[in-house]
């Protein structure tokens, strides 16, 4: 089966750094996806990790330990925007690339 | 705007009837993902389709199926409506079918179901 675990709400300050981990238990890794999502919006995607270690874009990095079934989604700089849901992805089954979702983390940014 | 669309935005109609979700891909991605999302759950997978063929199924009830035509497009059809299939459902397009790759996403269609 299945399962991803995140937080389901944080919420953080303006300008500050934020962590939203994700553990995941899934019968096949084809790699770990970060969406964000704002409300009624549709999924827009992050970041993919598929080895071990941290991938940087811009103010955003998502790290990844194959080893632990862990990773996270680091946002630095915060802004109000940024307020928003973050979801962690994994796709499981090689051959295709279908999705499985954990219920996602709303983010609140406060000024 | 991520090149993918959806018609309609918004469908309301009465349990037990039956109705069809219709997706258009980015230009030149040839695989279409479908997935449900209720209130109290995330994004469900639903199915996916590779040029035209079946690549996975997830938790795809028997009510629902869907297609993918030479042109593309997909369709999601949902017959025998009950209340909880009201939910936003997302069509997704990727490149290929196999090795992860980046969704990108349409606007969805929220169903509510009577």
């Amino acid at each position: 089966g299945q399962n991803i675990d995140q937080p389901t709400e944080m919420t953080a300050t303006e300008g500050a750094i934020v962590q939203i981990n994700c553990t995941y238990q899934t019968s096949g890794f084809n790699g770990l996806f970060w969406y964000q999502q704002h409300a009624g919006e549709a999924p827009t995607f992050l970041s993919y990790n598929v080895l071990d270690g941290l991938e940087e874009k811009g103010r955003f990095s998502s790290f990844l330990s194959r080893s632990k079934g862990y990773s996270y989604l680091l946002l630095k700089e915060l802004q109000m925007k940024d307020s928003a849901s973050y979801l962690c992805a994994v796709s499981p089954q090689t051959g295709a690339n279908n999705l499985f979702f954990g219920t996602g983390t709303r983010l609140t940014v406060i000024p | 705007d991520s090149g993918v669309t959806q018609t309609p935005k918004h469908l309301i109609t009465a349990t037990g009837q039956r109705v069809t979700l219709r997706c258009s891909p980015r230009s030149g991605d040839l695989s279409v993902y479908w997935y449900q999302q209720s209130l109290d759950q995330g994004l469900q997978f639903l199915i996916q389709y590779y040029n035209g063929e079946e690549r996975a199924k997830g938790n795809i009830l028997e009510r629902f199926s869907a297609q993918q035509f030479p042109d593309l497009h997909s369709e999601l059809n949902l017959s025998s409506l009950e209340l909880g299939d009201s939910a936003l459902y997302f069509c997704a397009s990727s490149v290929v079918g196999g090795g992860a790759n980046e969704q990108f996403f349409g606007p969805g269609t929220r169903l509510t179901v009577l």
